[in-house]
Parts: structure tokens; sequence; C-alpha cells
């Protein structure tokens, strides 16, 4: 089976909210991990990523943020904007082992008005 | 800096027929995955590829699926005779190397190729 997956399929939000967007993972070899954004009939927009040396990394309007203990990563997007829905995916690397990234389901976010 | 190109945009085949899709990667990125999707499902790894060498085939069917990327020119990935269940979205991502370490390069996505088989 997979070894990362979202807890929630669906995120519906008010505009101005933040939203979380949760990812677990299960392999503890994982050492690079990618939050893509996926919107309708367009393929995957690297986000933010993350290496398994840190626990947390910023971007604009993004915060990335690893738990290596619970293997957990989570995706927080400040001040939820319309223009923010689509699918989100984690994706995992484990680098001394492969090459491909390992993507989870998604997390569908809604964002309204 | 135009980002990862694929053509055609949508292609549709009766079964039995060939499948032929072409994925152009980042200026200066020599290395390029593909990937396909389901519907409803993330993207599933099929083949990493440098030019004029296949890598990493793990992911690929071991019959009807071929992939190459020449040393001038797209990367092409081929399926012949396809069947309903070849129908989905198929993606491209490049990356400009495999840095020191091991450690791998942001992979970035083409706009893919959706294909339907009837």
């Amino acid at each position: 089976g997979e070894s990362v997956g979202l807890h929630l399929p669906t995120l519906s939000v008010q505009e101005g909210d933040n939203s979380i967007i949760n990812c677990a993972y299960s392999n503890s070899a994982s050492d690079y991990f990618i939050w893509y954004k996926q919107e309708s009939g367009k393929g995957p927009q690297f986000i933010i990523d993350i290496r398994s040396n840190m626990d947390k990394r910023q971007g604009q309007r993004v915060t990335v943020l690893l738990n290596k203990t619970v293997k957990h990563l989570s995706l927080q997007i400040a001040a939820t904007q319309p223009g923010d829905s689509a699918v989100y995916f984690c994706a995992e690397i484990i680098n001394q082992a492969g090459t491909a990234l390992i993507f989870g389901k998604g997390t569908t976010l809604s964002v309204s008005s | 800096n135009a980002g990862v190109m694929q053509n055609p945009r949508h292609l549709v085949r009766r079964r039995g027929q060939e499948a032929r899709l072409r994925c152009s990667p980042m200026k200066g990125h020599s290395h390029v995955y593909w990937y396909r999707q389901l519907p409803e499902e993330g993207l599933k790894f099929m083949v990493y590829l440098q030019k004029e060498n296949i890598i990493d085939e793990s992911g690929m069917p071991k019959e009807r699926f071929s992939a190459e990327f020449p040393k001038e020119g797209p990367s092409i990935l081929r399926i012949q005779q396809v069947v309903r269940g070849d129908s989905a979205a198929y993606f491209c991502a490049s990356s400009p190397r495999r840095g020191t370490s091991g450690i791998t390069d942001t992979q970035y996505f083409g706009p893919g190729t959706r294909l339907t088989v009837l």
C-alpha cells in the first residue's frame, strides 16, 4: 500500500481563515517531502518542500511542519483565498532507496467567499 | 523560462491503437520522470530517465509501455495496443540534477496529457 496519506479527503474553509492540511507517512527513512497543489485540469504545482533535518519551513503564506517522531507532515495556509481552492498532495522520497516521489491521495480544499 | 511542456494535452485512441506522449523538460533540466494519475487518485511513478538512459522503470507495466529520452528532442512515453484501463492523465516532471549526497532536486510538473481510450 501507499506510505503517505492524508487524514481528510476534503476541507472547507471561509475566505480569510487559516487552513491546515495534514499528511501521515509510514517510512522512517523518508528524508524529503514536498507539498503540491493541483487545480482542475492542470499538473501539480510545487508549493514548498522540507528535508528531514528540519522541522519547519516557511514560504509566502504557507508553512510546512514536519514531526518525525509521529511521522506527520502538515501544510498551513494563512489567510486562505478562493484561489487556494485545489487538491493538495503531500509527496515523499526516500533518497537513498529510490528516485521517485510517492504521492498520497490528496485533500480537496474548498474556499468560500 | 518555459516550464515543462507536454503534448498533446488530450489524446483519444481506440482500443488496440498506439499512444505517443511527449515531454520537453524545463531548460537546463536533464532528468525526466513520468507519472500516471487515475481519477480521484494521487500520482503513481512510472519511469525515471536521463538523456539516453533509463534509470528506474520500476513503476512501468511490463508489457506495452516503453519510454525514451533521446539525446535530441523530447522524452516519449509510448503505449502500444491501448486498452480502456490505460485511460488516465499522464504527467511528466523534470529536475535539473540528482545532487550530491544522493539528494534529489525538486521535480516540476507539466500540464499532463489526458488519454482516453474508447
